[in-house]
């Protein structure tokens, strides 16, 4: 099952604005991934991480893999109409099994 | 840029009948993930193989699904009898886990609706 605990559950921008979001977890992992996710598609890969403390950008985004291992945090920065979406994190063991959070959903602000 | 192919990409069954995905991973990648997600959660493992070996299928309801991956390059996923608690996307990922770190790419799914 999950383990993974991500929030906020859902989030509201607006263009221009920067957007975090994060993700815990009580077991320790090796890799950090973070999909997004357009209604009715599969999971698109943003970004991996690899190491702890690493800090890697893709573009507008940027994730940090947490020094425990336990955690990583997603941000946004300058938030376009198509960041809308659901956004997951997903951590991998030695095995190369990933468990994934329930997702932010993040949504225009009217 | 390779991609992950998934067919069909909806499928309306009636319960008890039988339903067959496809996926056919990138191209080179040894290791093929099918995944369940239920609206408003993040997938589950089903099945995992390397190549045309499974190598964990401890949360597949094997009373009713099966998988195979007979020549270790695409593989079919089969549901028989389809129950109403089967609706959900089933998505396929692959990986070359000896390249890449062993990041997953997904397919754009497959979404099953029992009635």
């Amino acid at each position: 099952g999950q383990q993974l605990n991500q929030s906020p559950q859902s989030m509201f921008i607006q263009e221009g604005e920067d957007v975090s979001m994060n993700c815990t977890s009580s077991s320790i992992f090796n890799t950090w991934l973070w999909y997004k996710q357009d209604p009715g598609e599969g999971p698109v890969l943003l970004i991996a991480l690899y190491k702890a403390g690493e800090l890697t950008s893709n573009g507008r985004l940027t994730a940090q893999f947490g020094i425990t291992r336990k955690d990583s945090f997603l941000n946004i920065s300058a938030s376009i109409p198509s960041d809308v979406g659901i956004y997951f994190c997903a951590g991998q063991r030695g095995d190369y099994k990933l468990s994934f959070g329930a997702g932010t959903t993040v949504t225009v602000r009217a | 840029e390779a991609e992950v192919a998934q067919s069909p990409r909806y499928k309306i069954t009636e319960k008890s009948q039988a339903v067959a995905f496809w996926c056919d991973p990138i191209s080179g990648h040894a290791t093929l993930y099918w995944y369940r997600q239920i609206l408003g959660q993040g997938p589950e493992l089903l099945v995992q193989f390397q190549d045309e070996s499974v190598v964990d299928d401890s949360q597949l309801p094997k009373d009713r699904f099966s998988a195979e991956r007979l020549k270790g390059v695409d593989s079919t996923l089969k549901i028989q009898p389809a129950e109403l608690g089967d609706s959900a996307m089933y998505l396929c990922a692959s990986t070359n886990l000896w390249g890449t770190g062993g990041e997953q790419y997904f397919g754009p799914g497959t979404r099953l609706t029992v009635t």
